[in-house]
């Protein structure tokens, strides 16, 4: 089945700095990847998802990139703000499965 | 529109006995998926309703059983709880007309097995 490796687990940063984060799948059937934020107490929110036929998608200060050869894509945030403090997902699906698959999750920490 | 909702919020039981979790999805919504997620194994795939059918299932035991009614509110099942049990099961909800559909997610149930 489908593996998504999430990196890093923890990630901290200054109030205005930009936080990336990278995630790899195995299953080259898989389609959509979609990112989620998940603050304290609350379901995951979906923030940005791109499809395997888009290289880059933005969206305000967010933008995720999709390197299908290299079976990877990646989560930029800029300018980052203290309410952007959050544990972030990212997620892999394909036509058929109808399920997501996540990655373990990074703890994003942004410092005034 | 109204987002996914999901009762009880909290729940607390004893190894042993049975739960029944609810999820409503979005309104027109005809998918629902149900997902556990612990600080050890992270978010797992537990199973995906669309029309009231079974489409996939993620590796879990038999104890985990869910259903959909004809409205495409959903109920998932955990029967002789065991202390690993306890979790947030989250809902998600997408209108199922693709396996790459978005998916929402409700605030989840709070389970925990004492």
């Amino acid at each position: 089945g489908e593996n998504v490796e999430q990196h890093p687990s923890t990630l901290s940063v200054q109030e205005g700095d930009s936080a990336v984060i990278k995630c790899t799948y195995s299953d080259s059937a898989s389609n959509y990847f979609p990112w989620y934020k998940q603050e304290l107490g609350k379901g995951p929110q979906l923030i940005i998802d791109i499809r395997s036929n888009v290289g880059e998608k933005k969206d305000q200060r967010i933008a995720v990139t999709l390197n299908k050869t290299a079976k990877h894509f990646s989560l930029h945030i800029t300018e980052t703000q203290p309410e952007d403090s959050a544990v972030y997902f990212c997620a892999a699906s394909s036509n058929s499965g109808y399920a997501l698959n996540f990655g373990k999750g990074t703890s994003l920490l942004v410092t005034p | 529109k109204a987002g996914v909702t999901q009762t009880p919020r909290y729940l607390i039981k004893t190894r042993g006995q049975q739960v029944t979790l609810s999820c409503s999805p979005i309104s027109g919504h005809r998918s629902v998926s149900w997902y556990q997620q612990t600080p050890g194994q992270g978010l797992q795939f537990l199973f995906e309703y669309f029309s009231e059918t079974q489409r996939n299932k993620g590796n879990f035991p038999g104890r985990f059983s869910g259903r959909q009614f004809s409205n495409s509110r959903s109920e998932m099942n955990v029967s002789t709880l065991e202390l690993g049990d306890s979790a947030l099961y989250l809902c998600a909800s997408s209108s199922g007309l693709a396996g790459s559909d978005t998916q929402y997610f409700g605030p989840g149930t709070r389970l925990t097995v004492l």
